[in-house]
């Protein structure tokens, strides 16, 4: 059984460009979760897509954006990159229908912005 | 708005010890609470889910306690073991799926 997937798995980048990140979420799971997670710090939850609709956002700037595909793969996009906005980006998912169940965690993708 | 405090930030103990890892969160309005592990450069690995109903979950050497009155859930860690050695990440639910987490405790296990 697979687990949650995320590509690329690095990525550099410089200041003002547009950055597309992918997730594939665990087997039989619905809900898709992207978060920032800088150095040395907690992650930061960004947004949440179910049914294919942002369901729930963070405080982060419109920059980033994403999107839910019908087989539940999700993409973070981010435009106008910062430098600031280095950092590991995270994907979660979890089991349809269920309130505040385990979310499981993919490997990440390390942004780097030059 | 939820904070989620960890202290310490960094714990180094010898092999075999048992130990405590602390986690707070201000508001005490939450759903359930999650343990992760973090290797250096990876994901996070759940540990264990404590719903708000319960007190304690265990899972082999880990046990995990949850008092929501007082904001506080603690992780202890049986009999240590250099494979161990990582960061753990205490997160709440805020809402229904939304976590907060807290800045990690960098646990090292030394032989």
């Amino acid at each position: 059984d697979a687990g949650v997937t995320q590509s690329p798995t690095h990525l550099i980048k410089t200041r003002g460009q547009q950055v597309t990140l992918r997730c594939s979420p665990k087997s039989g799971h619905d809900t898709v979760s992207w978060y920032q997670q800088a150095l040395g710090q907690g992650p930061q939850f960004i947004f949440q897509y179910y049914e294919e609709e942002e369901r729930q956002r963070g405080n982060f700037p419109d920059r980033f954006s994403g999107h839910q595909f019908p087989n539940y793969s999700s993409e973070l996009n981010v435009n106008a990159l910062l430098l600031g906005d280095s950092a590991l980006y995270l994907c979660a998912s979890s089991f349809p229908g269920r309130v505040a169940d385990t979310q499981y965690f993919g490997p990440g993708t390390r942004l780097t912005v030059l | 708005k939820q904070e989620v405090t960890q202290i310490p930030a960094a714990l180094s103990v010898p092999e075999g010890e048992n130990l405590v890892l602390n986690c707070s969160f201000t508001d005490s309005a939450i759903y359930n609470l999650q343990w992760f592990r973090q290797d250096p450069g990876k994901g996070l690995t759940s540990l264990l889910l404590i719903q708000s109903s319960q007190r304690e979950q265990t899972s082999g050497r880990l046990n995990a306690s949850l008092d929501k009155s007082s904001g506080r859930s603690t992780l202890y860690i049986a009999a240590s073991q250099p494979g161990d050695s990582a960061t753990y990440l205490c997160a709440v639910f805020q809402g229904a799926q939304k976590l907060v987490f807290g800045q990690g405790t960098r646990l090292t296990i030394n032989p």
